[in-house]
């Protein structure tokens, strides 16, 4: 059973770049959240995808923005990077319920270095 | 505003010795709790959860947390570490019942067991 898969594990960047950064969910979910940990910081909730549509949102500018594709995976995508955009993204899926949803599994993250 | 406060940054051990890593939350609304930890070079991974019932829970490798309503304490302790329990443990929270399963993460507390 494979877990939550993100690609590419490395990213190098220059300033005013754009990057897409991928999840796979943990086989049978249908929920993906993003993250951005920085440096010595828990996670920070960037965004959560069900049913294709964005359902929540964190405190992150309009630069970064995402998708769900039919099948659940997920890409985020981040415009006109910045030096302090550097930092390990983190994916986790999850299934949701009724109106629970199961605890959230992590990929091993994106490490994005702007430059 | 919702937040966790994890009150110890780094904590060094001996073998064998007990481990208390203290967690508070500020949340307006009743919350599912998780501890998750972050293992060298590995993904975070989820050392257990509290949703409702028995406020003393256990998890994997002989963690175990209490759920004390009253002081909006998880707290996470484990009788015995081992030199294998090196990591990083993060307190997080979310709202039970809410729109979408967003975690608010502390900043965690880094655990270095010398053996």
């Amino acid at each position: 059973d494979a877990g939550v898969t993100q690609s590419p594990t490395h990213l190098i960047k220059t300033r005013g770049q754009q990057v897409t950064l991928r999840c796979s969910p943990k086989s049978g979910h249908d929920t993906v959240s993003w993250y951005q940990q920085a440096l010595g910081q828990g996670p920070q909730f960037i965004f959560q995808y069900y049913e294709e549509e964005e359902r929540q949102r964190g405190n992150f500018p309009d630069r970064f923005s995402g998708h769900q594709f039919p099948n659940y995976s997920s890409e985020l995508n981040v415009n006109a990077l910045l030096l302090g955009d550097s930092a390990l993204y983190l994916c986790a899926s999850s299934l949701r319920q009724g109106v629970v949803y199961t605890e959230a599994f992590f990929g091993q993250g994106t490490r994005l270095t702007v430059v | 505003a919702q937040s966790v406060s994890q009150h110890n940054h780094h904590v060094i051990l001996s073998e064998a010795a007990s481990l208390e890593l203290g967690c508070n939350y500020s949340y307006g609304g009743t919350v599912n709790l998780f501890w998750y930890v972050q293992y060298p070079g590995q993904h975070l991974q989820l050392l257990l959860k509290y949703f409702s019932g028995d406020p003393l829970v256990k998890g994997i490798k002989g963690f175990e947390a209490e759920f004390i309503k009253s002081k909006f304490s998880f707290n996470l302790r484990k009788p015995s570490v081992q030199w294998s329990d090196t990591a990083e443990y993060f307190c997080a929270v979310n709202a039970k019942g809410g729109a979408t399963n967003k975690l608010i993460f502390g900043t965690g507390t880094l655990l270095a067991v010398q053996p």
